[in-house]
């Protein structure tokens, strides 16, 4: 059965700290890896994906993946109180592109 | 540019009655999947569409049924709703063409609680 695990938190970082979020993943065929970030209530808002290995970067958020390893992971820098939420990491396989989601990382910041 | 849009937001309904959810996909995109999340999960697949027929589907048992239009939209039936359906159910868009490392963006979702 292909998962993808998270560690379920809740994670705490003091505002302006990094925070980091990982994942693993089961299945060797994944294409993409996917960052969510859902706020109570809400459907989940597509923060980045990664598909190389290796870093990528966007303003505040870096993705990092690592095949070999079957590790990704999302930082978030300059923690704020508004990136308070639950994160989901999902993979995307080669056949029909749908997602399997981890359960999530919830994520504090305090100020 | 629209995103994916979802109705109704939220619904109320009792064990044994029928739902229907509708989506919209995102303007340009083609494929349309449906996610079910319940409190404190990710989500879960339920089934895609493409060019009008199911590609690929989770599991779910065959009380979940759906439909895609030649428009790209796309409904989510469910029958004899038990309690353990009621929860947030996502519509996703993308494009076929994208492949694997194309975007995937969500609706704001429906809400189903069965009573």
């Amino acid at each position: 059965q292909k998962e993808v695990e998270q560690n379920s938190g809740p994670l705490s970082v003091p505002e302006g700290a990094i925070a980091s979020l990982n994942c693993t993943y089961s299945d060797r065929g994944s294409q993409s890896f996917f960052w969510y970030r859902q706020y109570s209530g809400k459907s989940p808002e597509l923060i980045m994906f990664i598909y190389s290995n290796g870093d990528k970067e966007d303003g505040r958020f870096t993705a990092q993946l690592n095949k070999a390893s079957q590790y990704v992971s999302l930082l978030i820098r300059d923690s704020q109180p508004s990136d308070s939420a639950t994160y989901l990491c999902a993979a995307r396989g080669n056949a029909g592109n749908m997602l399997t989601f981890g359960g999530g990382t919830r994520l504090m910041v305090k100020p | 540019d629209a995103g994916v849009t979802q109705s109704p937001t939220h619904l109320i309904k009792t064990r044994g009655q029928q739902v229907t959810l509708r989506c919209s996909p995102k303007s340009g995109h083609d494929t349309v999947s449906w996610y079910q999340q319940a409190l404190g999960q990710g989500p879960q697949f339920i089934f895609q569409y493409y060019e009008e027929e199911e590609r690929q589907r989770g599991n779910f048992p065959d009380r979940f049924s759906g439909h895609q239009f030649p428009n790209y939209s796309s409904e989510l039936n469910v029958n004899a709703l038990l309690l353990g359906d009621s929860a947030l159910y996502l519509c996703a868009s993308s494009l076929e063409l994208a492949g694997p490392t194309g975007e995937l963006f969500f609706g704001e979702g429906s809400r189903l609680t069965v009573l």
